[in-house]
C-alpha cells in the first residue's frame, strides 16, 4: 500500500522557522495538503495544492514541493503552532488517500 | 456554516459491527463527496473511504472486506458500517467533507475542509 513518509518530531525556538517534509513515489503526480491538529480537536487544512494557503491562515504558513518531497515551512513560528502536522495526498490513481504519519511540532 | 456530528455507540464488542452515522447541518449534503477518517489514541490519521451522494463508493484497500458507507440525502446523513471488529479498531472517528476553498472556487475533492467532532469507538467486551 502507499505510504507518505514524515519525521516524526520537530522542535524550534520561538521566531525560528519549523520545516517539516512529507516523502511519497506518488507525489510528483498528486498534490499534497497539509493539516494542523491540535489536542482534543479535529484536523484543519493549513496548505492545499502544495503551496496555496486556505482563506484564514496566516502567511507564516507556506509549502513547497520538490521532486518526492513535499515541505511545510512555519516562519517565525510561534507557541500557538505547536500541534501534530500531517501530510495528506493519495495514490498514483488518485482515488485512494492517505495520511503521513505526523510530525509533533514542539515550540522550545 | 456547514457543520458535522458524528453518532453511534461509544463501545462495540468484538467481532460484532460498528455503526456511526453523520448528520449534515448548515448545507446539503448532495453533491459532494463525504469520507470516514479515524485515528487510534496517540496515533495517526486513517482514511477509511468516501461515499458521493449517488452512493458511489471508495475503500481503504486495507479495509475494504469490513466497510461499507451508506448515504440518506432525505436525512442529510451518511454511515458507516465496519465488520468484525477488533481492538485495533478503537480509534475516534471523524467525517468529513471532501473539497477545499482555493482561488476563488471550491473544488469538491482531494482535501477535507470540514470535518466533525470525532467520535471515540472502544472495542471492548
Amino acid at each position: 500500500s502507499y505510504e507518505l513518509t514524515q519525521p516524526p518530531s520537530v522542535s524550534v525556538s520561538p521566531g525560528q522557522t519549523a520545516r517539516i517534509t512529507c516523502s511519497g513515489d506518488a507525489l510528483p503526480k498528486q498534490y499534497a495538503y497539509w493539516y494542523q491538529q491540535k489536542p482534543g480537536q479535529a484536523p484543519v487544512l493549513v496548505i492545499y495544492k502544495d503551496s496555496e494557503r486556505p482563506s484564514g491562515i496566516p502567511e507564516r504558513f507556506s509549502g513547497s514541493s520538490s521532486g518526492t518531497t513535499v515541505t511545510l515551512t512555519i516562519s517565525g513560528v510561534q507557541a500557538e503552532d505547536e500541534a501534530d502536522y500531517y501530510c495528506q495526498s493519495a495514490d498514483s490513481s488518485g482515488t485512494y488517500k492517505v495520511f503521513g504519519g505526523g510530525t509533533k511540532l514542539t515550540v522550545l | 456554516q456547514v457543520q458535522l456530528q458524528e453518532s453511534g455507540p461509544g463501545l462495540v464488542k468484538p467481532s460484532e459491527t460498528l455503526s456511526l452515522t453523520c448528520t449534515v447541518s448548515g448545507g446539503s449534503i448532495s453533491s459532494y463527496y463525504w469520507s470516514w477518517i479515524r485515528q487510534p489514541a496517540g496515533k495517526g490519521l486513517e482514511w477509511i473511504g468516501r461515499i458521493y451522494t449517488s452512493g458511489s463508493t471508495n475503500y481503504n484497500p486495507s479495509l475494504k472486506s469490513r466497510v461499507t458507507m451508506s448515504v440518506d440525502t432525505s436525512k442529510n446523513q451518511f454511515s458507516l458500517k465496519l465488520s468484525s471488529v477488533t481492538a485495533a479498531d478503537t480509534a475516534v472517528y471523524y467525517c468529513a467533507r471532501d473539497g477545499y476553498y482555493g482561488s476563488g472556487r471550491y473544488v469538491p475533492h482531494d482535501a477535507f475542509d470540514i470535518w466533525g467532532q470525532g467520535t471515540m469507538v472502544t472495542v471492548s467486551s
